[in-house]
């Protein structure tokens, strides 16, 4: 069946980077769009941006460019997303998810928390 | 961007009555609105697709209807385990967006 396993929660400090990883099985990741998303208490949720694994293609919500690098790794299905310069604002659970097309999603991870903290 | 807006951001229900929760659009999404279930500490679910498209495994006490602007989510007797935040989502234009949520609680 489809899965999509995120790496562990992080605490990391203001200024510093982190490379968040979804590790995919269970579907053809080569023809898939794997977007990243960001949810913060409220319970809004952001879209950050799509990458196409087959060719690497991307697009960004405008918002989070410069942000947000997404990254994958077709040899094992696996997707990344770099985060930059965090601070408290990027404290949230984000989550990967998988769609044939774009704009829909899927299949979602179970998504990681990102503390932003000294 | 798009601006969806659900309401209501709460409702209260009742096991067995039908519901309907409400998606409107700032401008017109054709039909790629969907609609997602998520509970508490999980991961939201894709419940409807293209505004009206049911999706394998999902119950079909779920549906969807609208287009354009306006899009509702019904659910033909709510069960126990439908006590989410349910929502929408277009992905007509970019950046794709998200409602706030409408929550389902118990009355």
């Amino acid at each position: 069946q489809v899965k999509l396993l995120q790496s562990g929660a992080e605490l990391v400090k203001p200024g510093a980077s982190v490379k968040l990883s979804c590790k995919t099985s269970g579907f053809t990741f080569s023809t898939s769009y794997m977007s990243w998303l960001k949810q913060v208490p409220g319970p809004s949720i952001e879209w950050i941006g799509w990458i196409y694994a087959g060719d690497g293609g991307t697009n960004y919500n405008q918002k989070f460019k410069g942000k947000a690098t997404l990254t994958v790794d077709k040899s094992s299905s696996t997707a990344y997303m770099d985060l930059s310069s965090l601070t408290s604002e990027d404290a949230a659970v984000y989550f990967c998810a998988r769609g044939i097309y774009p704009g829909i999603t899927q299949d979602w991870g179970q998504g990681v928390m990102v503390t932003v903290s000294s | 961007d798009v601006v969806l807006t659900q309401s209501p951001a709460t409702l209260s229900v009742t096991p067995g009555e039908r519901i309907s929760l409400s998606c409107r659009a700032s401008e017109s999404v054709d039909t790629y609105l969907h609609w997602y279930q998520q509970k508490p500490n999980e991961s939201p679910r894709l419940l409807i697709k293209y505004a009206s498209q049911s999706i394998s495994g999902i119950p079909s006490r779920f549906s969807g209807s609208g287009s354009g602007t306006d899009f509702t989510l019904s659910i033909n007797g709510v069960e126990l385990e439908d006590l989410s935040i349910y929502y929408c989502q277009q992905g007509n234009s970019l950046p794709y967006t998200f409602g706030a949520g409408t929550k389902l609680e118990l009355k």
